[in-house]
């Protein structure tokens, strides 16, 4: 059973677009929701994360909306490059099960030129 | 700062042997995490460790094992290898306890023939 469902699969923009997806998840025990990046032969490396006690956290071209009351949270990218065409993964964790991460499945972002 | 290492990188095993693999976290972090990645099911929780203890264990069979030594280098263990564990095995360190970051290594790509 997937905890955290993530969307799109897969998701193409242009350059200079915003790109957005989405999550969302039921076990209302998560309070800690990293995004990480993850570029082909490498591990994923944490992009930006959020607490529920905020709705939104802003970080460079990075963006998470998060809305506590639908348990959902999305990640948009501003001004999308070429540059941030990789697979990002949202994640959610619950602070009693100390470090365990639940991922989505993934979504591939390919920004064209 | 070192980030977290693994080794070895890429390993080929044929069904029914065994594999060891390691995992050197951040200086100073504590807590080491396992995790299987593959394209049918995404990342998957093997196990956490801290304080050479497992303090949480993801649903795989128990050919699957970990351990963790006083200086916080971790081992995971596969025991009669099948194919479908042909995977990458990323292991990512922290700091103990919940709602911390996690930083990835860039796993190590195993194959079963």
């Amino acid at each position: 059973q997937q905890q955290v469902k993530q969307s799109p699969q897969s998701l193409i923009v242009q350059k200079g677009g915003i790109s957005i997806i989405n999550c969302a998840y039921e076990n209302t025990a998560f309070d800690y929701f990293p995004w990480y990046q993850q570029f082909p032969g490498k591990g994923p490396a944490l992009l930006i994360a959020i607490r529920p006690d905020v709705s939104e956290k802003k970080e460079g071209r990075f963006t998470i909306s998060f809305n506590k009351s639908a348990k959902q949270f999305s990640l948009h990218i501003m001004d999308s490059q070429p540059g941030d065409s990789a697979t990002y993964f949202c994640a959610a964790s619950p602070g009693s099960t100390l470090g365990r991460l639940y991922f989505g499945r993934g979504t591939q972002l390919t920004v064209w030129p | 700062k070192a980030g977290v290492t693994q080794t070895p990188r890429y390993l080929i095993k044929t069904r029914g042997q065994q594999v060891t693999l390691s995992c050197s976290p951040i200086s100073g972090h504590r807590s080491v995490s396992w995790y299987q990645q593959t394209p049918g099911q995404g990342l998957q929780f093997l196990f956490e460790y801290f304080s050479e203890t497992q303090r949480n264990k993801g649903n795989f069979p128990g050919r699957f094992s970990g351990r963790q030594f006083s200086n916080s280098r971790s081992e995971m263990n596969v025991s009669t290898l099948e194919l479908g564990d042909s995977a990458l095995y990323l292991c990512a360190s922290s700091h103990p306890g919940g709602n911390t970051e996690a930083f990835f290594g860039q796993g190590t790509r195993l194959t079963v023939v």
